[in-house]
C-alpha cells in the first residue's frame, strides 16, 4: 500500500526558506503514472496548489509562487522535496503531499495524500 | 487561471437527507473535475475524479455529475460521518485550482 510521509524543519522565521520533503514508500517514484505534488493549506482556510514533478525532473509551478519555489526528485530515495524561500507569515499552513495519476488525456485527481505538517513563520 | 466556485459555502442537513453541492468553473474544464472529502485535522481523501468516476472504496451514496462548467456531488442520504468539509478541484490545466469548500453541518 502506497503511502507518502512529509518531513521537515519547522518552524521558520521570516524572510528564511522552508524545506519539506515527502518520503514515498511501498512503490516506485519512478513510474511513467504518476506525478507528485505539493499542496498547502492555512489555517481555517481553503486548498492551493504549490507545484507538481515527474520522476523525470519535469515541473509545473503556480505562478503565485514560482518565483519562490523549488521542487526536486531524488529517484535513488524514493522521495521528493519542496523549498520555499523568503517565507512571510502568509506561508503558515498546513503542507501536503500526494500522488497524482497521469493518463493520455491528461491529469486525474490527487488520490494518495500524506498525513500533512503544520509549518509556522514566526520570528 | 481557471476559478472554481463552490455553493452553498456551508449547508445544515439532518442524517438521511439527500444533500447537493454545486462546483461552477470559470470556463470549461471538460470533465477534468474532482471531489475531496476532508475531515478535521486530516488530509483530504478522494472521493469522485474525472467528475463522476466513484473512487475505490467510496460508498454508493456519492455520485457526481457535469461537464463543460457546472458540476455537482451528490450525496444520497447522509450518515452520521458525512457531516465534514468537501472541495472540487479541476485538473484541466495548471495552475490546478480548487473551489473554496462546502462545509456540512448537522441541523
Amino acid at each position: 500500500q502506497l503511502q507518502l510521509q512529509e518531513s521537515g524543519t519547522r518552524p521558520v522565521k521570516p524572510s528564511e526558506t522552508l524545506s519539506l520533503t515527502c518520503a514515498v514508500s511501498g512503490g516506485s517514484i519512478s513510474s511513467n503514472s504518476y506525478y507528485w505534488g505539493w499542496i498547502r493549506q492555512p489555517p481555517g482556510k481553503g486548498l492551493e496548489w504549490i507545484g507538481t514533478i515527474f520522476y523525470s525532473g519535469s515541473t509545473y509551478y503556480n505562478p503565485s509562487l514560482k518565483s519562490r519555489v523549488t521542487i526536486s526528485v531524488d529517484t535513488s530515495k524514493n522521495q521528493f522535496s519542496l523549498t520555499l524561500s523568503s517565507v512571510t507569515a502568509a506561508d503558515t499552513a498546513v503542507y501536503y503531499c500526494a500522488r497524482l495519476p497521469y493518463v493520455t488525456q491528461g491529469w486525474h485527481a490527487f488520490d494518495v495524500w500524506g498525513q500533512g505538517t503544520m509549518v509556522t513563520v514566526s520570528s | 487561471d481557471i476559478q472554481m466556485t463552490q455553493s452553498p459555502s456551508s449547508l445544515s442537513a439532518s442524517v438521511g437527507d439527500r444533500v447537493t453541492i454545486t462546483c461552477r468553473a470559470s470556463q470549461s474544464i471538460s470533465s477534468f473535475l474532482n471531489w475531496y472529502q476532508q475531515k478535521p485535522g486530516e488530509a483530504p481523501k478522494l472521493l469522485i475524479y474525472t467528475a463522476s468516476t466513484l473512487q475505490s472504496g467510496v460508498p454508493s451514496r456519492f455520485s457526481g455529475s457535469g461537464s463543460g462548467t457546472d458540476f455537482t456531488l451528490t450525496i444520497s442520504s447522509l450518515h452520521p460521518e458525512d457531516f465534514t468539509s468537501y472541495y472540487c478541484q479541476q485538473s484541466y490545466s495548471t495552475p490546478l485550482t480548487f473551489g473554496g469548500g462546502t462545509k456540512v453541518e448537522i441541523k
